[in-house]
């Protein structure tokens, strides 16, 4: 089964910061990396398909890189609404595996 | 508007059963996979289930492999989870979600599926 870690497990950032999320799979999933917002009590939101590809309606300070093994979430520019936690997926194969998640936390 | 709504959760006993629905409206629910997800209390996301389109396909995270059912009836626009033999391990909110999927490729074609329509989830406590 492919594992996928993430890191930071949490991080505290301000209004306005440059946020980068790493996600790691445990062997090369291609481009077949998806990531996901959840608010508390809230489901998840699709952010960002296929490593890179913006969901519509999704702003565009969200973006996404990498391929094979090692992946980015980057927000370029903070906002409130943003404090929340990330979730990578691989859809390479199943079982689907999520990562352990990241909190961003207001500083 | 493009909609997901869980139901059936509650309070049952180690060993007892349960089935959850989701309600789907608003897209063509046939021409999707489906699929369960769980997260337990103050935990991260945790797959379950897919199925496919037809009910034809089939899969299942080794810890619900010969407990939980997932199904489907098109007709209805719903989609299942049979869960029998409980455990507290179960406990955990229940998201059903449709897969989307992007197709890339000129000769040969490459799906990348991912979960773009989420319900709101349904509480599944297993307690005695």
């Amino acid at each position: 089964d492919i594992q996928m870690t993430q890191s930071p497990s949490s991080l505290s950032a301000s209004v306005g910061d440059r946020v980068t999320i790493t996600c790691r799979a445990s062997q090369s999933i291609s481009s077949y990396l998806n990531w996901y917002q959840q608010k508390p009590g809230k489901a998840p939101k699709l952010l960002i398909f296929a490593a890179s590809s913006l969901q519509s309606g999704v702003p565009s300070r969200f973006s996404g890189s990498g391929s094979g093994t090692d992946f980015t979430l980057t927000i370029t520019s903070l906002q409130p609404e943003d404090f929340a936690t990330y979730y990578c997926q691989q859809s390479y194969t199943t079982p689907v595996a999520f990562g352990q998640g990241t909190k961003v936390e207001i500083k | 508007e493009v909609q997901l709504v869980e139901s059936g959760g509650g309070l049952v006993q180690p060993g007892g059963s349960l089935r959850l629905s989701c309600a789907a409206s608003g897209f063509t629910f046939s021409n999707y996979w489906m699929t369960w997800v769980r997260q337990a209390p103050g935990k991260g996301l945790e797959w379950v289930a897919n199925i496919k389109q037809d009910g034809s396909e089939k899969y299942y995270v080794d810890s619900v492999k010969g407990r939980f059912a997932i199904s489907r009836d098109n007709a209805m626009n719903s989609l299942y989870l049979q869960m029998n033999s409980l455990r507290a391990e179960d406990t955990a909110v229940y998201y059903c979600a449709r897969v989307g999927a992007m197709v890339r490729g000129v000769v040969d074609y490459y799906y990348y599926y991912y979960m773009d329509v989420w319900g709101t989830g349904t509480t599944v406590t297993v307690s005695s």
